[in-house]
């Protein structure tokens, strides 16, 4: 059964940093790309980043570019989200999510998400 | 970078009735556009992938259509679990982009 697990939420004041982490079990992780996405409170789903398999393809929001940086683990099925320079707006739950298919395409298996608060 | 806008915003049904939501995608897609059921306190649940494509699990009374920029989602018979929000995503370029989301309300 596939699981999706996210964790390193929490209060960050802006200009500050935060990691989050996803641990994911249950399918052949290093065979599949994964993805970020958050939601804001009261507001839409957003596409965050997207890592390959093997790390040699990332791809960001607009948004996020030269703030966050996805990375990824294979030998501990994890993926990684650093998130520097953080901004009031970035506030939201982050979800990791496992795509339909090997090579990305769709939001398959979503983790709970991780609340990240970026207030003073 | 696509957008997508998703029509209506909201509307309110009746258990039964056909809905329909529809995403304009600003240039082709082709066929990659997939669509999500979000309910408050849950993850997000894809429904429909590659346009038309029924994900496992999913009732049947959920279909989608459409291709290049026009592209819709149908409830045949709305049922008291389908409320929620619906939004579609384009998978055809990145960054990928979501469309702002179809809020759907029983009368």
């Amino acid at each position: 059964q596939v699981q999706v697990v996210e964790s390193g939420g929490g209060v960050v004041q802006p200009g500050g940093s935060l990691t989050l982490s996803c641990v994911a079990s249950g399918f052949s992780f290093n065979t599949y790309a994964m993805h970020w996405v958050r939601q804001a409170p009261g507001k839409g789903l957003e596409w965050v980043a997207f890592i390959r398999s093997d790390a040699n393809n990332i791809y960001y929001a607009d948004s996020v570019r030269g703030r966050f940086t996805i990375s990824r683990d294979n030998s501990r099925n994890m993926v990684y989200l650093q998130m520097n320079s953080l901004r009031p707006e970035d506030t939201a739950v982050y979800f990791c999510a496992k795509p339909l298919r090997a090579y990305g395409p769709y939001f398959h298996s979503w983790g709970q998400g991780s609340l990240v608060t970026v207030s003073s | 970078a696509i957008q997508l806008t998703q029509s209506p915003s909201s509307l309110s049904a009746s258990v039964g009735d056909r809905v329909t939501i529809t995403c304009r995608a600003s240039q082709d897609i082709i066929r990659a556009l997939g669509w999500y059921q979000h309910k408050p306190g849950e993850t997000p649940k894809l429904l429909i992938y590659e346009a038309s494509g029924l994900e496992g699990g999913v009732p049947s009374r959920f279909s989608g259509s459409g291709s290049g920029t026009d592209f819709s989602l149908t409830i045949s018979s709305l049922q008291p679990e389908d409320f929620g929000t619906y939004y579609c995503q384009q998978f055809n370029n990145y960054p990928l982009t979501f469309g702002g989301g179809t809020k759907v309300y029983f009368k």
